[in-house]
């Protein structure tokens, strides 16, 4: 059964700060690993996908990087703003599951301070 | 364009009543998720439409739960006989294919409060 895991569950940081949020899964046979954003009573928002493939994306100041064979994934957050602030939430779409769902992770939840 | 949209944005209920979700993805997409947010819980799938295929109900928690998909677009969540642990934030997604290739879209989420 695929099980993913973000750590840290929250997190505070200056504003400025470069950061790493951390997601591992415990099932190396995926076919992609996508990070969201979700603002308090909001929905998600898609930040990156990574095919099982490739090794990272980046958009803006937003880099992820992919590493199946350890099951990990990193979401790299450079110069952060309090803009930043929100839950961060990792997922897979695993080859040992039905080809139309998600497996998410609990999310790590961001504050970045002015 | 248009994102996805579902409605109502809240929903309160008393336990036993049946209460009806909707979510209308972005056109022209062809899967539709749906999926739940419990306090303190990851997101949980429910239940998965791609195309005319049949759907993927392996997520849904108990046949109380049931869901359908109209002319490929629009698609009801209905959930019968509510419980108070039915009360989640439940979310809608939709994709230009399988999520095994495609990003998925979220919708806002309606939050259900069972009384």
């Amino acid at each position: 059964k695929q099980e993913v895991t973000q750590i840290p569950a929250a997190l505070s940081v200056p504003e400025g700060e470069n950061l790493v949020l951390n997601c591992s899964f415990t099932d190396s046979a995926i076919y992609n690993l996508q990070w969201f954003r979700q603002d308090p009573g909001k929905g998600l928002t898609s930040l990156l996908l990574i095919q099982s493939s490739q090794r990272e994306q980046t958009s803006g100041r937003l880099n992820a990087s992919l590493d199946k064979s350890s099951g990990r994934s990193t979401l790299y957050i450079a110069a952060s703003q309090p803009g930043d602030s929100a839950t961060y939430l990792c997922a897979v779409s695993y080859r040992g599951g039905s080809q139309g769902n998600l497996i998410f992770g609990k999310g790590t939840k961001l504050s970045v301070k002015p | 364009g248009a994102g996805v949209s579902q409605s109502p944005s809240n929903k309160v209920t008393e336990k036993g009543k049946d209460v009806e979700l909707r979510c209308d993805p972005i056109s022209g997409h062809t899967a539709l998720y749906w999926y739940r947010q419990s306090l303190g819980q990851g997101l949980e799938f429910l239940i998965y439409f791609q195309g005319n295929s049949a759907p993927d109900k392996s997520g849904l928690p108990s046949d109380r739960f049931s869901a359908e998909r109209t002319g490929g677009s629009v698609s009801t969540l209905t959930i019968q006989r509510t419980q108070q642990e039915d009360s989640a934030v439940y979310l809608c997604a939709s994709s230009s294919g399988p999520v095994a290739y495609n990003e998925q879209f979220f919708g806002p989420g309606t939050r259900l409060t069972v009384l």
